[in-house]
């Protein structure tokens, strides 16, 4: 089965704090994912990553940055916290492969943040 | 740009009942996938059900399927012999070309009364 981890399930953080999320997936896939959920909005891409050190900017990439220096390993930085990036934070990954099953998105946990 | 969009914040089925989940999208592709995920409280998102815009046949998964209407740009969720495990949020998801980014709607959350 495709394992999709985050470092943390809960986070809590003071405004101005620099913050590290990080998104580990054992299926060797190539793309790797950070969405922001919240009430209302459904899922909301951040950034995506389609090989090692390769990222491209989704729809809601302010305030945030990323970094994939291993193809297993996907991490979200928010480089100064602020009240308005409280949100549910999920990792997703997925093959390129043409197969059956292709194109499938597989979702870690989550981690709720909040900021105060 | 593409869009998709559940008209339906909340519903409710009573056990053993079908109940009908809709979505609708726009985008002027015509080779797409689209995906029903469903995410149950405090649990992983998981993927229900997809569909390939090139298929005319409707996806079925054992008590869920879907009317995939694509002239209409219409792709619901059908769930039959409804249990309390099928309580959660579902999500609609797009995947746009490139067929990295996938886009979803706002969900739909579903209660299921014993």
């Amino acid at each position: 089965d495709v394992k999709v981890t985050q470092s943390s399930r809960y986070l809590v953080k003071r405004t101005g704090e620099k913050v590290f999320l990080e998104c580990v997936q054992d299926m060797d896939h190539e793309n790797m994912f950070w969405y922001r959920q919240d009430p209302g909005l459904g899922l909301r891409l951040i950034y995506f990553s389609y090989d090692v050190k390769m990222k491209e900017k989704g729809d809601i990439p302010e305030g945030y940055s990323v970094s994939r220096e291993k193809k297993e390993r996907f991490s979200l930085i928010l480089e100064s916290a602020s009240t308005n990036q409280t949100s549910m934070y999920l990792c997703a990954s997925s093959s390129t492969s043409r197969g059956y099953l292709s194109y499938e998105q597989y979702f870690g946990p989550g981690t709720r943040l909040t900021v105060t | 740009a593409q869009t998709v969009t559940q008209s339906q914040p909340e519903m409710s089925v009573q056990e053993a009942e079908t109940v009908t989940l809709s979505c609708t999208y726009d985008t002027s592709e015509s080779d797409y996938y689209l995906f029903w995920y469903k995410q149950p409280p405090s649990r992983q998102m998981i993927l229900v059900i997809r569909q390939e815009a090139y298929k005319q046949q409707n996806a079925t998964e054992n008590r869920f399927s879907v009317n995939f209407q694509k002239a209409a740009k219409s792709f619901s969720l059908k769930i039959s012999d409804s249990q309390l495990g099928d309580a959660a949020m579902y999500f609609c998801a797009y995947l746009a070309g490139g067929y990295n980014k996938l886009i979803f709607g706002a969900g739909t959350r579903l209660a299921v009364h014993p």
